[in-house]
């Protein structure tokens, strides 16, 4: 049981690159979420998807896309890379509400955006 | 809209003493609360959590936690720190009703302890 997978961990960007960060989940939930993390800030929602088929914006969803690929998979595309999105991203799943609740997170990946 | 404070962002503690970590919230609706954990280039790992029942919630790694809703607070508490416990820590709010879960993190505090 692997639970939250992210990749790559580790990723060198130049400004207007793209990329797609992946993350699946082996737990069988149907919620799942990516974050950003920024030092003194806490970690940040960006989009997430509550069950397959549906993505909603979270608090800081500008200059991101993302897909629910289908219920493991959750992917976050950076179309045109900024040096503000420098940052570590972390994916989540999560039990529903009543059920548990509680949120298992990815190891995360460092992206940095010269 | 929900919100996290966590008084200080940086915590120094003697291995031994007692551990407390602050955090207070803001909610509209009846408060699921959580803190996690953060070691040094890891994820998140769940440390306690209060849905509903009993205010006083005890967690991994002889953490606990009390919910006070007069006091809109749900501080971190641990008896006797020991080195293993340095690391980050989170406390956290939840959204949403049903199916997502919308996590609000307050800024984290970052736990030292002096042998």
């Amino acid at each position: 049981n692997a639970g939250v997978t992210q990749t790559p961990k580790f990723q060198v960007l130049k400004t207007g690159q793209s990329m797609t960060l992946q993350c699946a989940q082996d737990m069988n939930h149907n919620s799942m979420y990516w974050y950003r993390q920024d030092p003194g800030m806490g970690l940040r929602l960006i989009y997430y998807s509550a069950s397959e088929g549906t993505t909603d914006k979270g608090e800081v969803p500008n200059g991101y896309n993302v897909s629910r690929l289908n219920k493991r998979e959750f992917s976050l595309r950076l179309e045109s890379a900024a040096p503000s999105q420098t940052s570590v991203y972390f994916c989540a799943s999560s039990e529903p509400r009543g059920k548990g609740e509680t949120q298992y997170f990815g190891p995360g990946t460092r992206l940095l955006v010269l | 809209a929900q919100s996290v404070t966590q008084l200080g962002s940086h915590v120094s503690v003697s291995e031994g003493a007692l551990v407390l970590l602050r955090c207070n919230y803001s909610s509209s609706v009846p408060p699921y609360l959580f803190w996690y954990v953060q070691y040094p280039n890891q994820g998140l790992q769940l440390l306690l959590k209060y849905t509903t029942g009993a205010t006083l919630v005890k967690g991994i790694n002889g953490f606990e936690a009390e919910f006070k809703k007069s006091e809109t607070s749900f501080h971190l508490t641990k008896p006797s720190a020991h080195m293993s416990d340095a690391a980050e820590y989170f406390c956290a709010v939840s959204e949403g009703w049903g199916g997502a879960q919308k996590l609000v993190f307050g800024q984290g505090t970052r736990l030292t302890i002096n042998p």
